[in-house]
């Protein structure tokens, strides 16, 4: 089976700070993909990364990095100096490779508030 | 408009009710994708389709829904006799093919909102 942990329900921090949200994900299968999604008040999900696991390579892209580890299957998301408009409820995902990535498994988010 | 657009935005009906939900994707995506968001948790898979036919439903909860792409873009998710169980936000997404070919990207609406009284 198929599972996305996401611990932090709600984080609160003040503008400028760092923040990591944690994702810890379950599978069988041995090539998977993981994603992250930010949800703002609107209500639309927005696409921020895919990783496939076999490329463990950190990523940086501005202020957002992320850091996949096979070995304790975990997706951590870091925003560096946050800021207001980063609050939102942000999603860790997982998918199967056969599935071609389509069919999502979403942890349940953390909602992040960013303090001016 | 560019983006998924997805209507109703807000429903409410009674227990026992029928429902339709549209979604029109992206111009010229292939893919289309329903998802169901209850309060405080993340999306759930409901189904998937590429083209005009249904390549997963393994998300549908029971016979009561049901979905339709009869020409390739609009979808419509159908639910019959409704039970309270059944409020949430309703999401559709779409992508331009199997998101395995590509960075994985899917498009969301907004949303349905949903509410069974």
């Amino acid at each position: 089976a198929q599972k996305v942990t996401q611990a932090q329900t709600e984080i609160s921090v003040v503008e400028k700070e760092d923040v990591t949200l944690d994702c810890v994900y379950e599978t069988r299968d041995t090539t998977y993909y993981l994603f992250w999604y930010k949800q703002p008040p609107s209500g639309e999900l927005v696409f921020l990364i895919r990783r496939n696991s076999f490329d463990e390579q950190n990523e940086i892209s501005g202020r957002y990095s992320w850091n996949f580890q096979k070995s304790t299957s975990s997706f951590n998301f870091t925003i560096t100096a946050s800021q207001v408009v980063d609050s939102a409820v942000y999603f860790c995902a997982l998918s199967a490779i056969y599935n071609q990535g389509g069919k999502l498994i979403f942890g349940q988010g953390t909602e992040l508030s960013v303090k001016p | 408009g560019a983006g998924v657009s997805q209507t109703p935005s807000n429903k409410v009906t009674e227990k026992g009710k029928y429902v339709e939900l549209r979604c029109d994707p992206i111009s010229g995506h292939t893919a289309l994708y329903w998802y169901r968001q209850s309060l405080g948790q993340g999306p759930e898979f409901l189904i998937y389709f590429q083209g005009t036919g249904a390549a997963d439903d393994s998300g549908l909860p029971n016979d009561r829904f049901f979905a339709v792409r009869p020409e390739g873009s609009v979808s419509t998710l159908k639910i019959q006799r409704t039970e309270r169980g059944d409020s949430a936000v309703y999401l559709c997404a779409s992508s331009l093919m199997n998101p395995g070919s590509n960075t994985g990207e899917l498009f969301f609406g907004e949303g349905s909102r949903l509410t069974v009284l």
